[in-house]
């Protein structure tokens, strides 16, 4: 069975510009959840989405958000890029709640 | 809210040795799972084994296992037999149920990195 899939793997932005991240769940898993990873401030959640439906939100301001299709496919979005958004973006996915969350091999982005 | 804390940033262990990494955590919950992930260089999260609080029976996982003791909100991983490929960051993990308006995402401690000589 595939594993979770990212892409892209690496990306370079600007400030002030925006970026999409897609995250494709192994098959059959309905729930998707990020992670954003730095060293400063570790890993830390920024959303879940099950059935199409953000069931539970962290502590991200609103230029963060995020959306899943009706394959479970996900996309996360982050507007306005600054410095600080600089990270390892980790998508997570199961079968849902109660269940392990495998994850995906991030992407990296890098905002100049 | 919940909170994880490993104390121990770095972690040394000769191979075929065995070492133990350290996890406490807080919470009011009685019902949660706690893990421990491995994040090698490549980055990708690979979870190393799971336990679940109402279970008193510790988790073992091939030469990886857990010591829970939940009174003490304590939960080690022991690797048994390092290897070489055992070299990674381990994080370990909070969640709770999710259930009954808790929240169903992972908490994570900062990691400890372990490095394992040859």
């Amino acid at each position: 069975k595939a594993g979770v899939t990212q892409t892209p793997r690496y990306l370079i932005k600007t400030r002030g510009q925006q970026v999409t991240l897609s995250c494709s769940p192994i098959s059959g898993h309905r729930s998707v959840s990020w992670y954003q990873q730095t060293p400063g401030q570790g890993l830390q959640f920024l959303f879940e989405y099950f059935s199409e439906t953000q069931r539970n939100k962290g502590n991200f301001p609103g230029r963060f958000s995020g959306r899943q299709f009706s394959n479970s496919r996900s996309e996360m979005n982050v507007s306005t890029l600054e410095l600080g958004d600089s990270a390892l973006y980790l998508c997570a996915s199961s079968r849902g709640r109660g269940y392990e969350q495998y994850f995906g091999p991030g992407t990296r982005l890098t905002v100049t | 809210a919940q909170t994880v804390t490993q104390s121990q940033p770095e972690m040394s262990v000769q191979e075929a040795e065995t070492v133990t990494l350290s996890c406490t955590y807080d919470t009011s919950e009685s019902d949660y799972y706690l893990f421990w992930y491995k994040q090698p260089p490549s980055r990708q999260m690979i979870l190393v084994i799971r336990q679940e609080a109402y279970k008193q029976q510790n988790a073992t996982e091939n030469r990886f296992s857990v010591n829970f003791q939940k009174a003490a909100k304590s939960f080690s991983l022991k690797i048994s037999d390092s290897q070489l490929g055992d070299a990674a960051m381990y994080f370990c993990a909070y969640r709770s149920v999710g259930y009954g308006g808790s929240q169903g995402n992972l908490i994570f401690g900062k990691g400890t990195k372990l490095s394992v000589k040859p």
